[in-house]
């Protein structure tokens, strides 16, 4: 089945900067990629995703890039805000998001 | 409804007890899947429902778990002689359709004590 790796687990970044999640996979066959979001006790929430087609997809401050020959994507913010920290989560699914297996998580901190 | 409903929020059950989790998806989502999240971990898959029919069932890590979509809206995780190890946060999703991006509900923590 397929695997997730993620990297950092904890990131801590001063207000304005970029931050800048990995993460692996293993399965060739998978090609969709989404990102998730989690605030402390709530649910988690889509914030973009990438399909296999596509190299970078792009929403506002930020950015999704999938290098499929590596098996590796990664997110980006930019000018980061305090509202910004939270648990970040990706995912990959070989059958277009039917069954998505998730990273482990990045903890996101934005200081003032 | 507005988003996906689950109930209980919250669940604290005996050991070897049995339990219903309910999920309720948005109106009209035809795809429902089920997650368990452990403290500091990503969900894991357990199933998912296309209309009434559970199209892949591979992440129910036994046979005391088993979940029903009857009508294809509603549906129901239970879990059989829980044991302690079986404490999570149980969340539901759903999708317009396969291959679409999730909505989650907000989950039932489960405590097994």
């Amino acid at each position: 089945g397929e695997n997730v790796e993620q990297h950092p687990s904890t990131l801590s970044v001063q207000e304005g900067d970029s931050a800048v999640i990995k993460c692996t996979y293993s399965d060739s066959a998978s090609n969709y990629f989404p990102w998730y979001k989690q605030e402390l006790g709530k649910r988690p929430q889509l914030i973009i995703d990438i399909r296999s087609n596509v190299g970078e997809k792009k929403d506002q401050r930020i950015a999704v890039t999938l290098n499929k020959t590596a098996k590796h994507f990664s997110l980006h913010i930019t000018e980061t805000q305090p509202e910004d920290s939270a648990v970040y989560f990706c995912a990959a699914s070989p059958g277009g998001g039917n069954k998505l297996t998730f990273g482990t998580g990045t903890q996101l901190k934005v200081e003032l | 409804g507005a988003g996906v409903s689950q109930t209980p929020s919250n669940k604290v059950t005996e050991k070897g007890k049995y339990v219903e989790l309910r999920c309720d998806p948005i109106s009209g989502h035809t795809a429902l899947y089920w997650y368990r999240q452990s403290l500091g971990q990503g969900p894991e898959f357990l199933i998912y429902f296309q209309g009434t029919g559970a199209a892949d069932d591979s992440g129910l890590p036994n046979d005391r778990f088993f979940a029903v979509r009857p009508e294809g809206s509603v549906s129901t995780l239970k879990i059989q002689r829980t044991e302690r190890g079986d404490s999570a946060v149980y969340l539901c999703a759903s999708s317009p359709g396969t291959g679409t991006g999730y909505t989650f509900g907000s989950g039932t923590r489960l405590t097994v004590v």
